[in-house]
């Protein structure tokens, strides 16, 4: 079983939607959660980062984190064009200064 | 401040083959990673450098090697290049712990 597992996808949308991106893991160490946006041909940047059960917002974007599933999701609310990208979930422990990677999830949002 | 380099962008090697991808980072960042990127796989870490003159594996370092030559540089080398070698490599530095890792563009490498 992979460490962290992530539907590749695509997910296509219209325009406005509100996207939903998940992701499951399967150590109860990890402790740290962040989302990677990586736009076609160039390299990942962080979009959001946080180690607490619950919700974190950043203007659109908001990460769940429900540990007792061991279940992460990243919900874009009123997505644009401009979001069309691969988004990663990556999970890191304590110990460790590694971060391990989903797979990605395409999401194509349409004009 | 042009962050984190890699050279070159593309290439095409064949088997048996090998070379040197180079990333400089001038972020003054403590650690610098590799990474190779496929369809299906994600990112899998090949090598990592936690400081200046310490380097170690990853999940995939089989048929790698990395010099981290100073702070700002660190360098994947592939000796023998075979087709399964054949990925996108990305070069990251951070501070290290959980501090933000920054990605260089990547290298496109195609091996016959």
């Amino acid at each position: 079983q992979k460490e962290v597992e992530q539907d590749p996808g695509p997910l296509s949308v219209p325009e406005g939607a509100i996207v939903s991106l998940n992701c499951t893991y399967s150590n109860s160490a990890f402790q740290y959660f962040m989302w990677y946006r990586q736009y076609s041909r160039k390299g990942p940047e962080l979009l959001m980062y946080t180690y607490s059960s619950g919700n974190k917002e950043d203007g659109r974007f908001t990460a769940q984190v429900d540990k007792s599933s061991k279940y992460i999701s990243l919900f874009i609310r009123d997505s644009q064009p401009s979001d069309s990208a691969t988004y990663l979930c990556a999970i890191c422990d304590t110990g460790f200064q590694k971060l391990v990677f989903g797979t990605g999830t395409r999401l194509l949002v349409s004009p | 401040n042009a962050g984190v380099t890699q050279t070159p962008k593309f290439q095409v090697l064949k088997t048996g083959q090998s070379m040197t991808l180079q990333c400089a980072q001038d972020m003054n960042h403590n650690s610098m990673y590799w990474y190779r990127q496929d369809p299906g796989m994600g990112l899998r870490l090949i090598y990592y450098s936690a400081s200046e003159g310490t380097t170690d594996k990853g999940e995939v370092p089989n048929g790698y090697n990395v010099s981290r030559l100073n702070k700002r540089e660190f360098s994947l080398r592939l000796e023998s290049a075979a087709p399964s070698q054949t990925s996108v490599y990305f070069c990251a530095s951070s501070d290290g712990g959980l501090s933000e890792q920054y990605f260089g563009p990547g290298t496109r490498l195609t091996v016959t």
